[in-house]
C-alpha cells in the first residue's frame, strides 16, 4: 500500500541550527515524492520535488531508494522557516503530480 | 504564478442542508481538479479527482452521493456536500493541476465548513 509517514508531529529547533525533517514511504513503483509547505494562514505550497533535485530556499531533500526516505533538510534554520511541512508522494511518473498521498505533516518552529 | 481560488473561505449551515464549494483556477486552464478534507491537525485526504467533462473519481470510502463533484468547465469545479451533518465538519482544500511540464499542483486556501 501507498503510505506516507512524517514521524514527527513537531520539531522545534533554534535559529541557525540544522534542521532535518523526516519522511519515509511505502510504495511498489518508482515514486515521485515533493515536499509541500504551509506557513501560517497560508495556503499550502510546492516546496521541491526530488525529481528537480533543486534547492529552495536553502531546503533540499534527496531520495533514498534503499531507505525509502525523502528527509528534507537545511542546515542553518531561519525564523521564517517556522511552517507546517508535509511530504507527498505521487505514483505518476515523469514529476507529474497526478493523485498525491500526503504524510500526516511536521510542524517547524524555529525559534530565535 | 498560478493561482487557485475557493468560494466561499468558510460556511456554518444547519444539519441536513446542503453546501456548495466551489474551486477556480484564476489563471489558467485546469483538465483536472482534486478534491481534499482535513480534520483539525491532520494531514490531507484525498476525496476525489475531478476531470472537466466527465465523472469524478473518488476515493475508497468517500459517498459520491453525498459528496457531489462537478467540473462542468476548464476553470471551474464545485463540491457540494449533501444533507450535510456535523460529521462533515471540516476543512475542504481543492487543487488544480497546471498542465505545465511537471503538472504541478496548485491549491486553493481551502474552505472551513461547520455544520450545526
Amino acid at each position: 500500500a501507498q503510505r506516507v509517514t512524517q514521524p514527527e508531529k513537531l520539531l522545534s529547533v533554534f535559529k541557525g541550527a540544522p534542521v532535518e525533517l523526516k519522511c519515509n514511504y511505502s510504495y511498489s513503483g518508482s515514486p515521485e515524492l515533493f515536499w509541500y509547505v504551509q506557513y501560517s494562514r497560508q495556503r499550502l505550497q510546492l516546496l521541491l520535488r526530488h525529481i528537480s533535485r533543486e534547492s529552495i530556499k536553502g531546503f533540499t531533500a534527496d531520495l533514498n531508494k534503499g531507505e525509502t526516505s525523502f528527509h528534507l533538510k537545511k542546515p542553518f534554520a531561519q525564523e521564517e522557516d517556522s511552517a507546517m511541512y508535509y511530504c507527498a508522494l505521487s505514483g505518476q511518473e515523469g514529476g507529474s503530480q497526478g493523485n498525491l498521498i500526503f504524510g500526516k505533516g511536521t510542524k517547524l518552529s524555529v525559534k530565535p | 504564478g498560478a493561482v487557485v481560488s475557493q468560494h466561499p473561505s468558510w460556511v456554518i449551515c444547519k444539519s441536513g442542508t446542503s453546501v456548495k464549494i466551489e474551486c477556480r483556477s484564476l489563471d489558467f486552464q485546469a483538465t483536472t481538479m482534486f478534491w481534499y478534507r482535513q480534520f483539525p491537525k491532520q494531514s490531507l485526504m484525498l476525496m476525489a479527482t475531478s476531470n472537466e467533462g466527465s465523472k469524478a473519481t473518488y476515493e475508497q470510502g468517500v459517498e459520491k452521493d453525498k459528496f457531489l463533484i462537478n467540473h462542468a468547465s476548464l476553470t471551474l469545479s464545485t463540491l457540494t456536500v449533501t444533507s450535510a451533518h456535523p460529521e462533515d465538519s471540516s476543512f475542504y482544500i481543492c487543487s488544480a493541476v497546471s498542465g505545465g511540464a511537471y503538472n504541478e499542483q496548485f491549491f486553493g486556501p481551502g474552505t472551513r465548513l461547520t455544520v450545526l
